[in-house]
């Protein structure tokens, strides 16, 4: 079936710092990745849609000089977030959708726990 | 706008016990709806899907059927075991392909 990595599993970093998380899929091109914020009550807040060679379409609210998107290839999108704050602590997932999918072709990555302190 | 409305928990059942997580969704036209479970420590996974009007998407024992006259895609499991423990996620595809997603639902299954 169709994977999804991402890494790291889990991040520490300082505040002030930048961190990157990286997100592939494995067995399959995707043309498009999500990016997803989830809270510590579970709900989860779609930050982003990255789009291979373009710029990231960012929902409402997301500060996209903080949360930088970059999806260079059909396999590998990335999350840096700039200039952490321990309020940017949180667990990102990614996922990823099958090209020429629908809605139901989208692949789900393990989840990156950041901390920031 | 569009948006699912499903059960708050957290659920807590006892094993073998009956389960309903009741889901119900606003949008426009006719949208894919999902089920995604997390398990704990774990990434989101699909459980089950069903794109049009009275489909009946079912998996690993659950079932959902899409109801459209009532906007709503119940989860149900005739009995539950304790590893079904996790937390249950309602959601439909928008008119652009993205996902719509519930709060969540948190199911605790006790021996």
């Amino acid at each position: 079936g169709a994977v999804v990595s991402q890494h790291p599993s889990w991040v520490i970093c300082k505040s002030g710092t930048s961190v990157k998380i990286e997100c592939r899929s494995l067995d399959f091109q995707a043309t498009t990745m999500f990016w997803y914020r989830q809270f510590p009550k579970q709900s989860l807040m779609l930050m982003a849609t990255s789009n291979e060679g373009s710029k990231a379409t960012y929902e409402q609210g997301v500060e996209k000089d903080k949360f930088l998107i970059n999806h260079a290839s059909l396999t590998l999108s990335t999350l840096t977030v700039t200039s952490a704050h321990p309020e940017d602590s949180s667990f990102y997932i990614c996922s990823a959708r099958v090209r020429g999918g629908t809605a139901y072709e989208q692949y789900f990555g393990p989840g990156t726990r950041l901390t920031v302190t | 706008g569009n948006s699912v409305t499903q059960m708050e928990g957290p659920v807590t059942l006892s094993e073998e016990a009956f389960l309903t997580i009741n889901c119900t969704y606003t949008a426009t036209g006719y949208p894919s709806l999902f089920w995604y479970v997390q398990y704990p420590g774990e990434g989101l996974q699909l459980l089950l899907k069903a794109t049009k009007a009275d489909d009946k998407g079912s998996n690993k024992g659950f079932e959902a059927t899409y109801r459209k006259e009532t906007t709503s895609f119940h989860l149900e499991k005739g009995s539950v075991q304790v590893s079904d423990s996790a937390v249950y996620f309602c959601a439909f595809s928008d008119s652009n392909y993205q996902l719509i997603w519930g709060a969540g639902t948190k199911l605790i299954i006790k021996p």
